[in-house]
């Protein structure tokens, strides 16, 4: 089975630009969730969506948006790139567990996508 | 908000030598939790994950223990190898399927 990819790897931009990034998950996942990485403040929740609905929300300004299309890919946005949001972006997916049912399951995560701004 | 902690922040170990690192956190109230390892540069692979009913899990060499009355988890890794050398991550899910990710372990096991 595939993992989760995520294009681009590498990204380079300039301040006010805007990028998107796109992740698509394991198949049969349909939960995926966005999470930036910097060396200052770590790993971070950005959101995350299930069934093309966003069910849950990081605390991220609103220049951070995504969605996901009804095969389970989703895309992240940021509009009006600042210098730092410079950082790894990962996606993760996974599968949710059945109605009733109290437990998790393991998130997969993608390789992730570098995004420098310059 | 659920506040994630590790300790030691950077540990460097001899190769064969049995190591335990730590993971704290604040709101006892959670789902699971997960321990990752991450390569520089790279993304999240996942190593145990512990249901909020369970004690421990283990995989080969590794063990991870659970006590959330007291907001804590270890995971033990017996007879290190330099291939171990990465950042290790603890994360907790309390609802939803958000993670709060800690602050992470480098860890380097020398030849």
């Amino acid at each position: 089975k595939a993992g989760v990819t995520q294009t681009p790897r590498y990204l380079i931009k300039t301040r006010g630009q805007q990028v998107t990034l796109s992740c698509s998950p394991i198949s049969g996942h349909r939960s995926v969730s966005w999470y930036q990485q910097t060396p200052g403040q770590g790993l971070q929740f950005l959101f995350e969506y299930f069934s093309e609905t966003q069910r849950n929300k990081g605390n991220f300004p609103g220049r951070f948006s995504g969605r996901q299309f009804s095969n389970s890919r989703s895309e992240m946005n940021v509009s009006t790139l600042e210098l730092g949001d410079s950082a790894l972006y990962l996606c993760a997916s996974s599968l949710l567990p059945a109605p009733g049912t109290p437990y998790q399951e393991t998130q997969y995560f993608g390789p992730g996508t570098r995004l420098l701004v310059l | 908000k659920q506040e994630v902690t590790q300790i030691p922040a950077a540990l460097s170990v001899p190769e064969g030598e049995n190591l335990v690192l730590n993971c704290s956190f604040t709101d006892s109230a959670i789902y699971n939790l997960q321990w990752f390892r991450q390569d520089p540069g790279k993304g999240l692979t996942s190593l145990l994950l512990i249901q909020s009913s369970q004690r421990e899990q283990t995989s080969g060499r590794l063990n991870a223990s659970l006590d959330k009355s007291s907001g804590r988890s270890t995971l033990y890794i017996a007879a290190s190898q330099p291939g171990d050398s990465a950042t290790y991550l603890c994360a907790v899910t309390n609802t939803g399927n958000q993670f709060y990710f800690g602050t992470g372990t480098s860890l380097t096991v020398i030849p």
